[in-house]
């Protein structure tokens, strides 16, 4: 079965500081992989996806960026972080053929300070 | 207009009631519809698809009207447990697929 794993799970961060999130994902290959983030008590926003290694799409100017080094591996970073960069950061796979329904990672929660 | 709508609630029902939420989507190209939970705090997990004919999951009723591009969810017999965020989530075939998610209706189930 397919299995995403996420990390770090929560991290304090202060303003100007560099981050980076991984996510992995098991059991299947060439997935759709994305990132999210969601303000506190806001919806989902879409940050990247990526269909294959080295392709990453952007939906929003931001400072973030995101990269695919492996078939299932992708990385959220930032050189500088913003206050406003603080939420809770979900990475996401779907497969297309299965309705590209989209499985979610248990999160990581950024408090930016 | 948002690509999908939902009504935020809260929605606070007793144990035992049935309970509706209502989502509109605004490509009439979409073409396939979810709902998930999500739990506070937690990452949003599928709850179930939703097929034009209708679908059951034991307590869990999802229909779909696509002439009036609107899908809802009906729990019927509430528990404590399905307090919860519910997400309508709606693909959008273009090029690839666009996954469009509501921004949530929040269901307080109690005692």
């Amino acid at each position: 079965s397919q299995t995403i794993h996420q990390w770090p799970a929560t991290l304090v961060q202060p303003v100007g500081s560099p981050l980076s999130l991984e996510c992995t994902v098991e059991g299947t290959s060439n997935p759709n992989l994305y990132w999210y983030r969601q303000a506190a008590g806001r919806g989902l926003q879409l940050l990247f996806y990526s269909v294959g290694i080295g392709q990453i799409s952007s939906e929003v100017p931001q400072n973030l960026s995101a990269s695919r080094p492996q078939d299932r591996q992708f990385i959220l970073s930032s050189k500088k972080l913003l206050l406003s960069d603080s939420g809770f950061y979900l990475c996401a796979w779907s497969v297309l053929g299965t309705l590209n329904t989209i499985y979610f990672g248990e999160g990581s929660w950024l408090t930016v300070v | 207009r948002k690509e999908v709508e939902q009504d935020p609630g809260p929605f606070n029902v007793p144990e035992g009631a049935t309970v509706a939420f209502n989502c509109t989507y605004s490509n009439s190209a979409s073409q396939s519809f979810f709902w998930y939970r999500q739990d506070c705090r937690k990452e949003p997990k599928l709850l179930m698809s939703v097929y034009s004919s209708g679908n059951e999951d034991g307590r869990f009723t999802a229909q779909l009207n696509r002439a009036s591009q609107y899908i809802s969810l009906l729990i019927r017999d509430s528990k404590l447990s399905d307090s919860a965020t519910y997400l309508c989530v709606v693909n959008q075939a273009t090029g690839g697929f666009k996954t469009i998610f509501g921004a949530g209706t929040r269901l307080f189930v109690k005692a």
